[in-house]
């Protein structure tokens, strides 16, 4: 069956600390893979996307990696700060009938300690 | 300012009633999407529309319908079938072509 997975449920670390997550998905063959910040109450918010070709992206504070071989994806923050604390979610595209769709792993909620 | 719009942001029903989710878009954007969401899990999709007059189910459609009469528009209806309707109710919507989403701020629906 097809499944996307991110390991751990929650995630607590320290302030200044790199906070790594990550997405593994099976029996899909994603061209492209995304990120997105969930905050408490409120609906997710894109933050970087990753293609099949590109081993490496990075905006900011943030570094998404993406091998194909191990289907995984990894998300890195890093010099990690308290305002970081949210759930980050992976998404992918995959074919419905007619039309793509966009499906979640279930999430990460991290949170960083002062 | 454009963006996506979800009413309201809190909803309680009584257990049997069907109920309405607003979703509207003024970004100009073809596809839209619904998603649920339960505490401390991920989105699951229920329908989704790429076009006008358009749309197909999701994972979990069961107990729900939509229409996409407008562009701009794509209400949910929770249906009394539906077993356990409370739940987070996320609507997003997506230019042709693009790969990101844009969501609304969620409507919050308790059965009671």
């Amino acid at each position: 069956s097809q499944k996307i997975e991110q390991n751990s449920e929650a995630l607590n670390i320290q302030e200044g600390k790199t906070a790594t997550l990550t997405c593994n998905y099976t029996n899909y063959s994603p061209a492209y893979l995304q990120w997105y910040r969930q905050d408490p109450g409120r609906g997710p918010v894109f933050l970087l996307l990753i293609r099949e070709n590109e081993k490496e992206k990075r905006k900011e504070r943030l570094k998404v990696t993406f091998d194909t071989t191990l289907k995984q994806s990894l998300f890195h923050i890093t010099a990690s700060q308290p305002a970081d604390s949210a759930t980050y979610l992976c998404a992918l595209d995959s074919l419905g009938s007619s039309a793509s769709k966009i499906i979640f792993g279930s999430g990460t909620r991290l949170s960083i300690r002062p | 300012d454009g963006g996506i719009t979800q009413s309201p942001k809190y909803l309680f029903r009584k257990e049997g009633q069907n109920v309405t989710l607003s979703c509207e878009q003024n970004l100009n954007h073809d596809a839209m999407y619904w998603y649920r969401q339960d505490p401390g899990q991920g989105l699951r999709l229920i329908y989704y529309s790429q076009i006008v007059n358009d749309f197909q189910k999701g994972d979990i459609a069961e107990g729900y319908s939509v229409s996409r009469e407008k562009k701009e528009s794509f209400p949910l209806t929770v249906t009394s079938a539906q077993k356990n309707p409370t739940a987070f109710y996320l609507c997003a919507s997506r230019r042709q072509g693009a790969k990101e989403a844009f969501f609304g701020q969620g409507t919050r629906l308790t059965v009671v």
